[in-house]
């Protein structure tokens, strides 16, 4: 069992549709990451949060320790957020390892 | 906010050549980097960390000898992938911690590697 699994594997939505990615984690972790990675591998990191909830322009994620998940939200969808979105946990017990979803492969059609 | 950097971004070269890949923290301090690899379709893994001034820790399974790295200062960690093979080819992501006042974890762009 992974330490981290993210769902649904792939998306597909239509443009303009609210997108919800979950990730679940089972270690103790001091921060969690949302990342994006386009086609041709580039990554942006999105988010980093230890509590609560932030929102950058249509991104929005929260985080709910106690029942150790997060989920990432995109509103108003637009084919450029197609891409892989992977979520990162960096445990607070095992030299502040990270552990990685697998990501979900989001595509947005116009 | 805190940049991390790639150099180059991708690369191709022969196998049996050695190919250097640059991490670099651009506003910050890091103490510590990490060296990730990632294979298509496939989640990152951890290859290595290494802290300034000190020998990297390779993660069960990397040979040090075939990924070398160097953390020289507090914002350059080098990746050396020597004697290259078809099989390194493959996506490499660095991350660098900033260890002082946030302890805060920013990842690089990632280098894309082919080795023909």
């Amino acid at each position: 069992k992974n330490e981290v699994e993210q769902s649904p594997q792939n998306l597909t939505a239509q443009e303009g549709e609210f997108i919800t990615i979950n990730c679940s984690y089972s270690v103790g972790i001091s921060a969690l990451h949302w990342l994006q990675q386009h086609p041709g591998g580039g990554i942006v990191s999105l988010f980093m949060l230890s509590s609560g909830k932030k929102k950058h322009g249509r991104l929005i994620a929260t985080i709910n320790i106690q029942e150790k998940h997060s989920s990432l939200h995109i509103t108003a969808s637009h084919p450029r957020d197609s891409a892989v979105y992977i979520c990162a946990v960096r445990s607070r017990h095992t030299g502040n390892q990270f552990y990685f979803g697998t990501g979900t492969s989001l595509t947005v059609i116009p | 906010g805190a940049v991390v950097s790639q150099h180059p971004s991708w690369v191709i070269c022969k196998s049996g050549t050695s190919v250097k890949i640059e991490c670099r923290s651009l506003d910050f301090q890091a103490t510590t980097m990490f060296w990730y690899r990632q294979f298509p379709k496939q989640s990152l893994m951890l290859m290595a960390t290494s802290n300034e001034g000190s020998k990297a820790t390779y993660e069960q399974g990397v040979e040090k000898d075939k990924f070398l790295i160097n953390h020289a200062s507090l914002t350059l960690s080098t990746l050396t992938v020597t004697s290259a093979h078809p099989e390194d080819s493959s996506f490499y992501i660095c991350s660098a911690r900033d260890g002082t006042s946030t302890d805060t974890q920013y990842f690089g762009p990632g280098t894309r590697l082919t080795v023909l």
